[in-house]
């Protein structure tokens, strides 16, 4: 498959919103995630999307996707250091088993 | 209940010798998957496991990466003659039934691979 692309760094203050982008590239994509992965540690499944729905709202998450242009951000409100991590976009394309993940974003929280 | 485990959670080994990287999944789960993750770079799809089916190798990046899973038990991942290049962490997930639902795949820890 083509390449789900995200911005490879981010950083936000304490008790600001961060909004982390993603491009992917299947418009038939069925579902799209976000992961979260620590230091040393395996990846965290976060939240996900149907694709016949625009925003998901989960606490302090929130996921906006926009099919036309094949856009997808999660959003964290009131970012805590907790949440300094690398986070991944995923996509299902058509036809095939396994997920496609973008680059990562590197989000460090600056208390 | 345990989740996936891999082991070892670390390798280092010498360019050109073979490395196994093992994965015990979620009891159940029949699906399993091995992703390679290089620095800076997402996870990139190697093999897919579903059950008694072949497996989909289609993610494999060349003769040297093979893996094995007997019914749905533990999976080997072996790699042959090491490159440099396959310096990385190698992830597992396992999925309690088939198809590429990420709200189903449960991932292991990892094994981080150094070639020397």
């Amino acid at each position: 498959g083509e390449d789900v692309e995200q911005s490879l760094f981010l950083s936000v203050r304490e008790g600001d919103s961060s909004v982390i982008n993603c491009t992917y590239t299947d418009s038939s994509s069925t579902y799209l995630y976000w992961y979260k992965q620590e230091p040393g540690a395996g990846l965290q499944l976060l939240t996900y999307i149907f694709s016949n729905m625009d925003m998901k709202q989960d606490q302090r998450l929130t996921v906006l996707l926009n099919k036309k242009d094949k856009h997808l951000s999660l959003r964290i409100a009131d970012t805590q250091t907790g949440d300094s991590a690398i986070y991944f976009c995923a996509e299902t394309q058509t036809g095939a088993n396994n997920l496609f993940f973008g680059t990562g974003t590197r989000l460090t929280v600056i208390p | 209940g345990a989740g996936v485990s891999q082991s070892p959670s670390n390798k280092v080994t010498e360019k050109g010798k073979d490395v196994e990287l093992r994965c015990d999944p979620i009891s159940g789960h029949t699906a399993l998957y091995w992703y390679r993750q290089r620095l800076g770079q997402g996870l990139e799809f190697l093999i897919y496991f579903q059950g008694n089916s072949a497996p989909d190798k289609s993610g494999l990046p060349s003769d040297r990466f093979s893996a094995e899973r007997t019914g749905e038990s533990v999976s080997t991942l072996t790699i042959q003659r090491t490159q440099q290049e396959d310096s990385a962490v190698y992830l597992c997930a396992s999925s309690p039934r088939g198809g590429p639902r990420g709200d189903e795949q449960y991932f292991g820890p990892g094994t981080r691979l150094t070639v020397t």
